[in-house]
């Protein structure tokens, strides 16, 4: 089973600035990458799938990169509607597995 | 429209079945490359994928939960169904079912989810 280890926990950051999210992978998953946010009592939503593709909809502040082994996911100036947890998972091997979390909330 | 709405027992008792059915709108299951999983979330704690069920009847399961779920789908009444045995207090947790309509090969859609709590 592929591990997602998501780096930082938590991060504290203002609106504004920039926020930068770490996905890292126990094996390659090749760019078979996904990024969902996830706002309190809610279900999560997808942003980012194939590791740098936006999905329908999703404003361009959302970026991400990366492949093999390390993603990142960046979102450029935080808007007060970001402030959310956020999940990587991969499609590349069976199981799909997800990331334990980031949660970006408010300094 | 595509919508999907999870629904069963929000209280079962330590060694009972859980069932859950995930009933959707606005799509077939007849539509190549679909497919709809469940994935369930403990208060305060992560996502864990747990089964998925493709178009095809092709079925995936968590190897850690695989000796204790079934997956199944009933394409004439839109449904997808999630039984889990043997259920324990470990196993609260908010019970979401997601699709991959085969756009991103994601989860693209997603139920609002269902409380299931383990109690006796």
């Amino acid at each position: 089973e592929i591990v997602l280890t998501q780096s930082p926990a938590t991060v504290s950051l203002s609106p504004g600035e920039r926020a930068t999210l770490s996905c890292r992978a126990s094996q390659s998953v090749s760019s078979s990458l996904a990024w969902y946010e996830q706002k309190p009592g809610q279900a999560p939503r997808l942003l980012i799938y194939d590791a740098s593709n936006r999905a329908t909809g999703i404003p361009d502040r959302f970026s991400g990169s990366g492949s093999g082994t390390d993603f990142t996911l960046i979102i450029s100036s935080l808007e007060p509607e970001d402030f959310a947890v956020y999940y990587c998972q991969q499609r590349s091997n069976w199981p799909r597995t997800f990331g334990q979390g980031t949660k970006v909330e408010i300094k | 429209q595509i919508t999907l709405k999870e629904s069963g027992p929000t209280l079962v008792k330590p060694t009972q079945t859980l069932t859950l059915t995930c009933t959707f709108s606005g799509f077939s299951f007849n539509t190549a490359g679909l497919g709809v999983g469940w994935i369930r979330q403990p208060p305060g704690k992560a996502l864990e994928w747990l089964a998925l069920i493709y178009w095809n009847d092709d079925k995936r399961y968590s190897p850690s939960l695989k000796s204790r779920l079934t997956i199944t789908k009933d394409t004439s009444k839109n449904q997808v169904v999630l039984t889990m045995t043997n259920m324990d207090p470990v196993d609260t947790a908010t019970y979401y079912c997601a699709m991959d309509s085969g756009s991103y090969r994601y989860f693209d859609y997603w139920g609002q989810g269902t409380l299931v709590t383990v109690s006796s």
